[in-house]
This record gives C-alpha cells, structure tokens and sequence, in this order.
C-alpha cells in the first residue's frame, strides 16, 4: 500500500532562516516523489520531483529535497526562508508500477514572520 | 494562456441542483484527473481518465459523474449537489506519452464551489 505522511500540518520560521518541511512515505514500489507548493487561490505548482536519478534533488526557488530509501523519508529544505514562501506544501508519492497514480499528503502550511 | 483552465473559477450553488465543472488543457497530455481538496484532508482523487475512452473512479467517486470528451477536455458533474460538496476542485493533467514512468501532474487554479 501507498501512503503519504507529512509530519507537521504548520510551520513557522522567521525570514532568513532555514525551512524544513517533513514527508514520510511506504511503498510497495520504488517510487517517484514529487513536492508541491500552492498559493492562495492557486492551483498546485511542481517545485521538485525524484524519480531514481540522484537523491539529492534541487527544485525551483531555491528549495531542495534528500530521498533516504532507509529513512523513508523525502523532506523539503530550503537554506534561507524569504515571505514569498509562505504557501501550502504537499508531499506526493507515485509508485513507480507504471500506473501514475498519485497519493497526496495532508499538507503542510508555511508561515514567515518578517 | 493557462495549460490546464477550469471554469468556472467560483460557484455558489443550492442543494439539489446539477452542477458541472469544466477543465481543458493545451498540453496534449493524454491523463487527465479530477480532485477535491478540503482543508486539512489534501486532495483526494474523484475520477481520472486515462484517454478519451477509460475513465476510471478514484478514492470518492460517490454523488460525482465526469466525461472525457475529448482528449483536452474533462468535465466533472454533481448531478445533485449536496452541502458536503463544498469544497476546492482540481483538475490535473500528466503525460505519459514520453515513456518515461510517474511524469508530475499539472493543475488547474481551481474552482471554489459552494453548495447551499
């Protein structure tokens, strides 16, 4: 079975400090990861996605995210928080059977105080 | 131009009334979804369509009918909307023509619909 966990529903970081966004998955299947942003009355926009290549992968607006197979785990950081990255993230994990289906997180809400 | 355009962006409706909402997409991608999002619960898939011939019910499926007309359009349909319909609604589209496996999905802004 496929699941998706994000561990923490708010964050709240002051601007300029680093942000890390938490997502654990279960998988029958090597999978593919993908992490999301959406903005207010946005729809939900691609910042980064693994898919078997490197484990590090480095995504748009200077966010990046680690696949750890012996974790499990697959979080979002981001050296320097800046306001325009106060959004909603989700974690997204599409089991790599050819099927592309795809299992949501519940979301994580980013919050930066200047 | 958007990709992926749902119409309407809004729509406040009463209880009992059909209800359709539309998406289309200039990608040419050949899957398309449906999903709902509430707060608190992420999204969660409705329908997905594999090509214009193979639609497919997904998580909840219940109160809801969609129709793939073409390969760029989607429509869903509550054929009578209920209070608990309230929601976000999200279309989305992937392409898996390339070959390579779980391609990310596109979404739409969104339409916001509100049942009284």
């Amino acid at each position: 079975a496929q699941s998706v966990t994000q561990l923490d529903s708010h964050v709240s970081v002051s601007e300029g400090t680093p942000v890390l966004l938490r997502c654990n998955y279960s998988s029958s299947y090597s999978p593919s990861l993908f992490w999301y942003v959406q903005h207010p009355n946005k729809g939900l926009q691609l910042l980064l996605k693994y898919t078997s290549a490197a484990t590090l992968v480095k995504g748009i607006n200077g966010f990046e995210a680690e696949f750890k197979k012996s974790e499990t785990s697959f979080h979002l950081t981001k050296p320097s928080a800046h306001m325009s990255d106060a959004a909603e993230y989700f974690c997204v994990v599409s089991p790599e059977t050819g099927g592309n289906q795809f299992y949501f997180g519940t979301g994580t809400s980013l919050t930066v105080i200047p | 131009d958007a990709d992926v355009t749902q119409t309407p962006r809004n729509r406040i409706t009463k209880t009992g009334k059909r209800i359709m909402l539309e998406c289309s997409q200039t990608k040419g991608h050949d899957r398309m979804y449906w999903y709902r999002q509430d707060p608190g619960l992420g999204l969660r898939l409705i329908y997905y369509s594999f090509d214009v011939k193979d639609i497919n019910k997904g998580e909840i499926s219940d109160g809801y009918s969609v129709s793939r007309q073409a390969q760029a359009k989607f429509s869903l349909s509550l054929e009578s909307a209920i209070p608990n319909q309230t929601a976000l609604y999200f279309c989305a589209t992937s392409d898996t023509r390339t070959g390579t496996s779980n391609q990310p999905q596109h979404f739409g802004d969104g339409t916001r619909l509100s049942i009284l």
